[in-house]
């Protein structure tokens, strides 16, 4: 059962400190999407890649956000220093863009992160 | 720029009736539509996608959508809601040539009454 995975799905932390959130895109997928749900704003695009190269990162606060791939089966996405406002639901998707053909995106479950 | 606007933030039917989400879209350029369904603390499920074939689209757990070119609209329908049908839905809207990042339009949560 192919899924996109992210860790950690809860996480509590104090204003700057560093947070760190992982993804698992799907076997073979080669799209990467970063996305941050808040009740004010919604769902927004904070960044992707395709084949581990990124293609757009204008939706991401540039001075404290980072997102990169590691490699084929890893996506992160740092927050340093984290403030408040950072609270938010941030999920992860995956999809296959072969050609010109573009396919649905694969959601993960989500990271919870609260920010105090 | 592509947008989406989601008509009616909360939506409320009784189990058994019609369910009607409506969805307006903007784009410059031919349009990949998308209705994605989220119950409460998980991700998004993927319940259809229109992409420039048949205007009727049918999708998972009963679900369709029609796409109108020429109202801009992608608006989802089920003849018969369920209680299981409670949860927010979105529409979501991409370029079938450029970026394929969605634009997601605001949700619409779905209350079914007994």
């Amino acid at each position: 059962d192919a899924r996109v995975t992210q860790t950690p799905r809860h996480k509590v932390t104090e204003m700057g400190q560093e947070v760190t959130m992982r993804c698992q895109p799907i076997l073979g997928h080669n799209t990467v999407f970063w996305y941050r749900q808040t009740m004010m704003q919604g769902l927004e695009l904070l960044a992707y890649f395709r084949n581990r190269a990124p293609l757009d990162d204008s939706g991401m606060p540039k001075d404290r956000f980072s997102a990169e791939m590691p490699d084929a089966t890893l996506a992160t996405l740092k927050i340093q220093p984290s403030e408040p406002r950072d609270s938010a639901v941030y999920f992860c998707a995956s999809g296959l863009q072969s050609g010109g053909a573009r396919n649905e995106q694969f959601f993960g479950p989500g990271t919870r992160l609260t920010v105090l | 720029a592509q947008s989406v606007t989601q008509l009616g933030s909360h939506v409320s039917v009784s189990e058994g009736a019609l369910v009607l989400l409506r969805c307006n879209y903007s784009s410059s350029v031919p349009p990949y539509l998308f209705w994605y369904v989220q119950y409460p603390n998980q991700g998004l499920q993927l319940l259809l996608k229109y992409t420039s074939a048949a205007t009727l689209v049918k999708g998972i757990n009963g679900f369709e959508a029609e796409f109108k070119k020429s109202e801009t609209s992608f608006h989802l329908t089920k003849p018969s809601a369920h209680m299981s049908d409670a949860a927010e839905y979105f529409c979501a809207v991409t370029e079938i040539q450029g970026a394929q990042k969605l634009v997601f339009g605001q949700g619409t949560r779905l209350t079914i009454n007994p």
